[in-house]
């Protein structure tokens, strides 16, 4: 069976500065994995994925992760965060295409 | 384009009572979800189908039932409305299981309180 843990429930930190939201996943299999964002009110949003190739990948809003397989681990980073960043971050792994399995979140707060 | 479409967005309902929170895609997908979302909990599985005619049980199934008669659509029916299954629902789809196609778009949600 898989698991997610994101380390940090809440994660405050002010505008312009650099945010790294931590992931740490186990698995016995090889995973595909994700981050989303949840905006307040809304549904979930894909932000990036990790499929397979380069370790490092890009996402929408100028975030990026990296994948590390010896850690098990997949953090999620941007370096001047804004305002309109604030919202739930979830991380997921999916076992090459069964069924995704999510993390509990961490929520993102910028403050002024 | 509307992608995952899910109504009713908010719903009150007695304890006791039924009520079916419906779910529609438009992007052809092959398989569809349906989460509950409670606070600090992530997102568990309920029920999901990864065609028409075949669904199957999630991690939380008990106390829902649901059904996939055609490829866009995926109700979601709760018999017997409990407290415990206030909560924020999400349905979502996805292509398939390999590389790009294995990736969820998820609808905007359903508020449901249970009284």
């Amino acid at each position: 069976a898989q698991s997610v843990t994101q380390l940090d429930s809440q994660v405050p930190v002010f505008e312009e500065a650099p945010v790294e939201l931590r992931c740490n996943y186990s698995s016995s299999v090889s995973v595909y994995l994700f981050w989303y964002v949840q905006y307040p009110n809304q549904g979930l949003q894909l932000l990036l994925k990790y499929l397979s190739g380069s370790t490092l990948v890009k996402g929408i809003n100028g975030f990026e992760a990296e994948f590390n397989k010896s850690q098990t681990s997949f953090h999620l980073r941007k370096p001047s965060v804004h305002i309109s960043d604030t919202a739930e971050y979830f991380c997921a792994v999916s076992p090459y295409g069964q069924n995704f399995v999510f993390g509990p979140g961490t929520r993102l707060s910028v403050l002024p | 384009n509307a992608g995952v479409t899910q109504t009713p967005k908010f719903r009150i309902l007695k304890i006791g009572q039924s009520m079916t929170l419906q779910c529609a895609q438009d992007m052809n997908h092959n398989y569809m979800y349906w989460y509950r979302q409670d606070p600090g909990m992530g997102l568990k599985l309920i029920y999901y189908s990864v065609g028409a005619g075949i669904t199957d049980k999630g991690e939380v199934p008990n106390g829902y039932n649901v059904s996939r008669s055609t490829t866009e659509d995926f109700p979601l029916r709760l018999e017997l409305a409990a407290p415990s299954q206030t909560s924020v629902y999400f349905c979502a789809s996805k292509l398939g299981q390999i590389s790009g196609a294995n990736v969820l778009t998820f609808g905007a949600g359903s508020r449901l309180t249970v009284l």
